[in-house]
């Protein structure tokens, strides 16, 4: 069963502009990951903020968690044409096991 | 470091045929997942190893699917007889095995059934 459910489906953006996708699970969680899918580089791990965090950031990426909400959002700034992928948030509860959602497909038009 | 290996990237076969995947974590890992991808759907997991062990296999189809992992390294993943709707991307992962840890994948097999 797939717990994460993120927001939009699908995003087209101009170069420069920053990209939000939104991420909504049901359960309790250990962590939340955010993993990146393109047909060149395949599943690729981007960041994993913890239950007791609510912020973190790597580069261009800001994740926030917001766990009475039971949510959490990827913030892209200044995007480039290489970000087109799509991303997927993945919770993390017990036995280290994640479970994803259907994912974001994030356009990026030169 | 390498990555998660995998093999065959592509794979055709018809229905009610046999089929295999195989799967080389990074050294170290001990923790290696089968997941299951259909076009358009997030990654939907199989089987979880730790070491040679099943942590969990409650999303594997076992009557046509079976996994193992010997000596708690290499994994092969297989299907018999396959159905149309096997037709997907199967995607290995590994990871340190602990709690808060990122999975790393491999390249996935494209496996279409006709």
């Amino acid at each position: 069963s797939q717990q994460g459910e993120e927001d939009p489906q699908a995003l087209s953006i101009q170069e420069g502009e920053n990209a939000t996708m939104n991420c909504s699970y049901k359960t309790s969680i250990n962590n939340l990951q955010w993993y990146r899918q393109n047909s060149g580089r395949g599943l690729v791990h981007l960041i994993l903020i913890r239950s007791n965090e609510r912020e973190k950031h790597s580069g261009r990426l800001r994740v926030t968690l917001d766990t009475s909400k039971k949510s959490s959002s990827l913030l892209i700034t200044a995007s480039r044409a290489a970000d087109t992928a799509s991303y997927f948030c993945a919770t993390g509860a017990g036995s280290y096991q994640l479970t994803f959602g259907k994912g974001t497909k994030l356009s990026v038009i030169p | 470091e390498a990555g998660v290996a995998q093999s065959p990237r592509y794979k055709i076969i018809e229905k009610r045929q046999s089929v295999a995947f195989w799967c080389n974590p990074i050294s170290g890992h001990a923790t290696l997942y089968w997941y299951q991808q259909i076009l358009g759907q997030g990654p939907k997991l199989l089987i979880q190893f730790q070491n040679n062990g099943v942590v969990d296999d409650s999303q594997l189809p076992k009557d046509r699917f079976s996994a193992e992992r010997l000596k708690g390294v290499d994994s092969t993943l297989k299907i018999q007889p396959a159905k149309l709707e096997d037709s997907a991307v199967y995607l290995c992962a590994s990871s340190l095995g602990t709690p808060n840890y990122e999975q790393y994948f491999g390249p996935g097999t494209r496996l279409t059934v006709t």
